[in-house]
């Protein structure tokens, strides 16, 4: 089973709709990422939490929120959908207690809003 | 804020021969740590080679390797007997501490022809 799960992986949606995207992982990890591909522009950060407590803000938080229920659990949520958040999403993690330089990806969520 | 630029949207390359992958990045840490990612058709992205800005010695990992220039803040990466299963986008990141987000560029897409 892979380390770090995305649900789902492909969603189309329409605006205006409330949207929540899930970020699983079994390594343990403390530290996790919310990143987002657009094509031309690469991958940008939205929110990262370094423990159940701690949340920040990324480069382009708006119009996204985020939840981090347990260590291994954090969902990232678009309120009111609209077109130009169609995008790839990506989770990914890192240990603060181990080798803090490497970042486990999921596979990645596309999402398109109508 | 630190940047990545990555200056090749686009490169080909023949089966057998040798790519380099251009990078540049801005910032005013003397500590950090730099990546060279693929994303294949698959859209996974796989950490393909890192490098401590605090060793002077460049990385290698099997048929990859990097020029790593710290004054000039450069970060390129050579692909050497090119395959095609190296075709994929290449993500440059920067990393200004352990565990903390990473900054991307925004791609260069390589193609490998036959």
């Amino acid at each position: 089973d892979a380390d770090v799960t995305q649900t789902p992986r492909n969603r189309i949606t329409k605006t205006g709709k409330r949207i929540m995207l899930e970020c699983s992982q079994t390594k343990g990890h403390d530290r996790m990422y919310w990143y987002r591909q657009d094509p031309g522009l690469g991958l940008r950060l939205i929110y990262y939490s370094f423990d159940v407590k701690d949340i920040n803000k990324g480069e382009i938080s708006d119009g996204y929120s985020v939840s981090r229920q347990a260590q291994a659990k954090f969902s990232l949520s678009l309120e009111s959908a609209i077109p130009n958040q169609t995008a790839l999403y990506f989770c990914a993690t890192s240990d603060s207690s181990g080798r803090g330089d490497t970042q486990y990806f999921g596979p990645g969520t596309r999402l398109t809003v109508l | 804020a630190q940047t990545v630029t990555q200056s090749q949207p686009e490169m080909s390359v023949q089966e057998a021969e040798t790519v380099t992958l251009s990078c540049t990045y801005d910032t005013s840490e003397n500590n950090y740590y730099l990546f060279w990612y693929k994303q294949p058709p698959s859209r996974q992205m796989i950490l393909v080679i890192r490098q401590e800005a605090y060793k002077q010695q460049n990385a290698t990992e099997n048929r990859f390797s990097v020029n790593f220039q710290k004054a000039a803040k450069s970060f390129s990466l050579k692909i050497s007997d090119s395959q095609l299963g190296d075709t994929a986008m290449y993500f440059c990141a920067f990393m200004k501490h352990l565990n903390t987000p990473l900054v991307f560029g925004k791609g260069t897409r390589l193609s490998v022809i036959a």
